[in-house]
C-alpha cells in the first residue's frame, strides 16, 4: 500500500513564525502536491512538483513556498504565518500526471494565533 | 477554464436508503473524472474514476457513478447506505493534458440509524 505521511497532525503557531510542514511518500512517486482544505471551499492546490528540485505554482501560492530536495519528501513552508493561513493542509502523491490516482496523507491541522 | 460544482453541501439519509451525490463539471475539452472520500480525521482516498470506455463506473464500498457527457455530470450513487458511509465526498475533474485536479467543494453525507 502507498503510504503518505505528514510530520504533524496538529500544529499551533504564532503570527509571524516560519512554519515547516513535511510530507514523505514511500512509493517512489514522481509527483507530489500540497493542498489546503477549508470548509465550503473544498481543496485548493497550493504547489506541486513533478520532479526533484522542480516546483509549480498551484491556484493559491501566495504566502507559501515549497522544497523538494529528495524524491520522497516535499515540504511546505509558510515564511511568515498569518491567521488567514489557519487551515487543514493535505499532501498527496501520484505516479504520473492527469489520470493517475492521487494518494493523500492524513493532513495537518494548523492553527495560527 | 474547468470547474466542478457539487450543489449539495450536506445530504442526510437514513441507513439502508439509496443516495445520489451530484457533480457537474464544465470544460471545453475531454476530461477525466474522480470521486474521492474523506472519512473523519483522515485524508482523502479514491472511490472511483472515469478515464474512458463504459460510462458506468463501479468503485469501492458499493458506490458507482455514471458519466453523462451531454449533461456534463458525474453523479455518485449507492443503492443502500451504511452508517460507515458517513463522510465527505469530493468530485474532481482533470482536463486531459492539464497538470492538476480541480476539486468540488464537497458533499457531507450523514447516515442516520
Amino acid at each position: 500500500d502507498v503510504k503518505v505521511t505528514q510530520s504533524s497532525r496538529y500544529l499551533v503557531k504564532r503570527t509571524g513564525e516560519k512554519v515547516f510542514l513535511e510530507c514523505v511518500q514511500d512509493m517512489d512517486h514522481e509527483n507530489m502536491f500540497w493542498y489546503r482544505q477549508d470548509p465550503g471551499l473544498g481543496l485548493r492546490l497550493i504547489y506541486f512538483s513533478y520532479d526533484v528540485k522542480m516546483k509549480e505554482k498551484g491556484d493559491i501560492p501566495e504566502g507559501y513556498s515549497v522544497s523538494r530536495e529528495k524524491k520522497e519528501r516535499f515540504s511546505l513552508i509558510l515564511e511568515s504565518a498569518s491567521t488567514n493561513q489557519t487551515s487543514m493542509y493535505l499532501c498527496a502523491s501520484s505516479l504520473g500526471r492527469t489520470q493517475e490516482t492521487q494518494y493523500f496523507g492524513p493532513g495537518t491541522r494548523l492553527l495560527v494565533l | 477554464a474547468q470547474s466542478v460544482t457539487q450543489l449539495d453541501s450536506q445530504v442526510p439519509v437514513f441507513e439502508e436508503a439509496p443516495v445520489e451525490l451530484r457533480c457537474n463539471y464544465s470544460s471545453s475539452v475531454s476530461v477525466y473524472l474522480f470521486w474521492y472520500v474523506q472519512y473523519p480525521n483522515q485524508g482523502l482516498q479514491l472511490l472511483l474514476k472515469y478515464l474512458s470506455g463504459s460510462t458506468l463506473v463501479k468503485g469501492i464500498n458499493g458506490f458507482e457513478a455514471e458519466f453523462n457527457k451531454s449533461q456534463t455530470s458525474f453523479h455518485l450513487r449507492k443503492p443502500s447506505v451504511h452508517i460507515s458511509d458517513t463522510a465527505e465526498y469530493f468530485c474532481a475533474v482533470n482536463q486531459i493534458g492539464a497538470d492538476k485536479l480541480i476539486f468540488g467543494t464537497g458533499t457531507r453525507l450523514q447516515v442516520f440509524p
